[in-house]
């Protein structure tokens, strides 16, 4: 069964860090791009973040401003996103999800739930 | 920061045909990028519905289906059911790199 499961979220206080992961099962991870998104609370999903097959080309929304960063390792199949100088406008559930040729994603995580608040 | 449109909410009886409108501009559906629709059901994660403007993925009924013309979009879903009740949002790839995929406000159905 094809399979995204992200883990890392919780609750930070406002200027903190976090790093979320995504492990892949049931497919060939390595041949796929992949993608970050989120959404807030009663909002609809942004995209946040993209990274091609060996992890060299990465591409981020225009919010993001540097504090995001999008990692893959091959080896455990797994992505990643670091988040620094968490604000309480990051508050959302944050989803991987796997890219399809047609700019779209075809299968998406559970999603993994990161709260900002002191 | 969702730069396609849709209305917030549209309903109809079990049976009936309900259409959901996406409205883009010249950056995005416009520029002739494909659409896409996902569901999202109450707690869980969107799950593509319809892809390339009127594909459907293996395991999702023809009851669904997707049209596009010029720079807006639409998804019929006839025999509504009341599972069918759910959120949808199109998806369409755009030309800016800060904003390269964009999706839509999100429509709510309800089955009255």
């Amino acid at each position: 069964e094809v399979q995204l499961v992200e883990s890392g979220g919780g609750l930070v206080q406002p200027g903190g860090s976090l790093r979320l992961s995504c492990a892949a099962s049931g497919f060939a991870f390595t041949s796929y791009w992949m993608h970050w998104v989120r959404q807030a609370p009663g909002k609809g999903p942004v995209w946040v973040s993209r990274i091609n097959i060996d992890g060299r080309i990465t591409t981020y929304a225009g919010f993001v401003k540097g504090r995001f960063t999008i990692s893959r390792d091959n080896a455990k199949d797994t992505l990643y996103l670091q988040i620094n100088g968490l604000r309480v406008e990051d508050t959302a559930v944050y989803y991987c999800a796997r890219a399809m040729s047609g700019y779209y994603m075809d299968v998406w995580g559970k999603g993994t739930t990161v709260t900002v608040s002191s | 920061q969702s730069v396609l449109t849709q209305p917030p909410s549209v309903s109809g009886a079990p049976g009936q045909r309900v259409t959901i409108s996406c409205t883009g501009n010249s950056s995005n559906i416009g520029a002739g990028n494909d659409v896409h629709w996902y569901q999202q059901l109450p707690g869980a994660a969107p799950k593509v519905l319809i892809y390339g403007n009127n594909n459907r993925p293996s395991g999702v009924p023809d009851r669904f289906s997707g049209s596009k013309s010029g720079t807006s979009a639409s998804l019929a879903i006839s025999g509504l059911q009341a599972a069918d009740e759910a959120d949808y949002y199109c998806q369409s790839y755009g030309n800016n790199l800060g904003d390269l995929y964009v999706f839509g406000t999100g429509t709510r159905v309800t089955v009255l």
